[in-house]
């Protein structure tokens, strides 16, 4: 299994800011997803990040509001741009499994956008 | 695009009452995986079914593929208070390794 760091846990910002969440792995994966989770829901996929290529966005999410950056096997970045409070939410990565398709998932990062 | 739907979205028992959790996806799906989220936390992976008709248990946990990988379920024998927690299926389908979330069960277990 694979251990998974987020930073920051948590941060309250002010709307029309971009916060920029870290996520790093202790093993090199291939492909490394970002979630959206907001409270009592589920989670949303907002895209696939494979390194050496550009990130794979769901429906509803856009480059422009959530770039991406995958500049190694080890580690990524999901930036929350011009942040409004419908914003606000835990945004969860993950990766895959190697021989599998399991995901681990990071502890996540809690957004409060004011 | 790929729907996942969970009931019930949320149950109560006692503890040592059976609970059970149903999951229907909108298209066939290659794989069906099983992940608990205790409150607080994020998803824990438990399990991943592949074929057709599938059983698998862990301990007090029995879980199902159906016949048409549509669907799955989620049973827990005589539940414990440490099975709280929400409890998700994940279809896979499409891109390879990409699922698709269910929209979960809370379970609350009570004395």
């Amino acid at each position: 299994s694979a251990v998974i760091s987020q930073k920051p846990s948590r941060d309250i910002c002010q709307r029309g800011t971009s916060l920029t969440i870290q996520c790093q792995v202790d093993s090199q994966v291939t492909m490394m997803f970002w979630y959206r989770q907001q409270p009592g829901q589920s989670l949303t996929l907002i895209a696939t990040a494979n390194q050496g290529s550009e990130a794979t966005y769901e429906s509803g999410f856009v480059i422009d509001k959530f770039p991406i950056s995958r500049p190694n096997l080890t580690f990524s970045t999901l930036t929350v741009s011009n942040m409004s409070p419908e914003d606000s939410s835990i945004y969860l990565c993950s990766v895959s499994g190697g021989q599998t398709d399991e995901q681990f998932f990071g502890p996540g990062t809690r957004l409060t956008v004011l | 695009g790929q729907q996942v739907m969970q009931i019930p979205q949320y149950q109560h028992v006692q503890e040592g009452e059976d609970f059970t959790t149903y999951c229907n996806s909108s298209t066939t799906l290659s794989n069906i995986q099983w992940y608990k989220q205790r409150p607080g936390g994020h998803p824990v992976f438990l399990i991943q079914l592949v074929k057709s008709g599938e059983v698998k248990k862990q301990k007090r946990l029995t879980f199902q593929f159906g016949e048409a990988k549509k669907n799955s379920s989620l049973h827990i024998t005589a539940t414990q208070t440490t099975d709280v927690g929400t409890y998700f299926c994940a279809g896979g389908g499409g891109t390879a390794s990409k699922l698709t979330f269910g929209t979960g069960t809370r379970l609350q277990v009570t004395l």
